[in-house]
């Protein structure tokens, strides 16, 4: 079975600074999928960013970005220019590549809560 | 595109009551999972539907949650009797083979 971990539980970020989330999983699969999800109070999951693992270049959205090490299999998120609508809940998440039709269930890291200051 | 539908949003009962928890996917989503969400912790499997047939329960708790997703629509996740362990949010979401997920609101149930 896959576990993923998240090591911060709570981390903080002055407003238009840089910060680094962490996240380690374990699996014996090739081919999977990392996402990193955020929640707000609202409960809503968005999807901040996702990364093939066959894929070797790090994904990035805009100001957020990912440093993805296979081999050492850790998947961390970076947030630029840190802005006061980031302060939320972050997952990272692990999706095994179907095999079939069908979709695959996700698992969570324990979560990181950021605060950002302003 | 209409987002997943989850309902009520919110919930109180009391220990040893009933609860039901009613989601609506986007519309053409075969994929249909209920993850549990404990506070301070990640959403946690607890089924998996594909159609209307079950593709994994291992996590659910069988003597008091079951699901059903009649029609391969519309599903709905019960717990009979609730324990105070089972306050929690309830997240319903939806995907499309290898697509990504759809998220819902989530119901957040307290159990007093």
């Amino acid at each position: 079975a896959q576990t993923v971990t998240q090591s911060q539980p709570e981390m903080s970020v002055q407003e238009a600074e840089t910060v680094t989330l962490s996240c380690t999983y374990d699996t014996s699969e090739s081919d999977y999928y990392l996402f990193w999800y955020k929640q707000p109070p609202s409960r809503q999951m968005i999807l901040v960013i996702r990364q093939e693992a066959y894929k070797q270049q790090n994904a990035t959205e805009n100001r957020f970005s990912v440093n993805f090490q296979k081999a050492a299999k850790s998947f961390s998120l970076k947030i630029s220019d840190s802005q006061l609508g980031d302060a939320a809940m972050y997952f990272c998440a692990y999706r095994s590549a179907p095999r079939d039709n069908a979709g695959n269930m996700l698992t969570f890291g324990g979560g990181t809560r950021l605060m950002v200051k302003p | 595109e209409a987002g997943v539908a989850q309902s009520p949003r919110y919930k109180i009962i009391e220990k040893r009551q009933s609860v039901a928890f009613w989601c609506n996917p986007i519309s053409g989503h075969a994929t249909l999972y209920w993850y549990q969400q404990i506070l301070g912790q990640g959403p946690k499997l607890l089924i998996q539907f594909q159609n209307n047939g079950v593709v994994d329960d291992s996590q659910l708790p069988k003597d008091r949650f079951s699901a059903e997703r009649l029609k391969g629509v519309d599903s709905t996740l019960k717990i009979q009797p609730a324990k105070l362990e089972d306050s929690a949010v309830y997240l319903c979401a939806s995907s499309y083979r290898s697509g990504g997920y759809t998220f819902g609101s989530g119901t957040r149930l307290t159990v007093v």
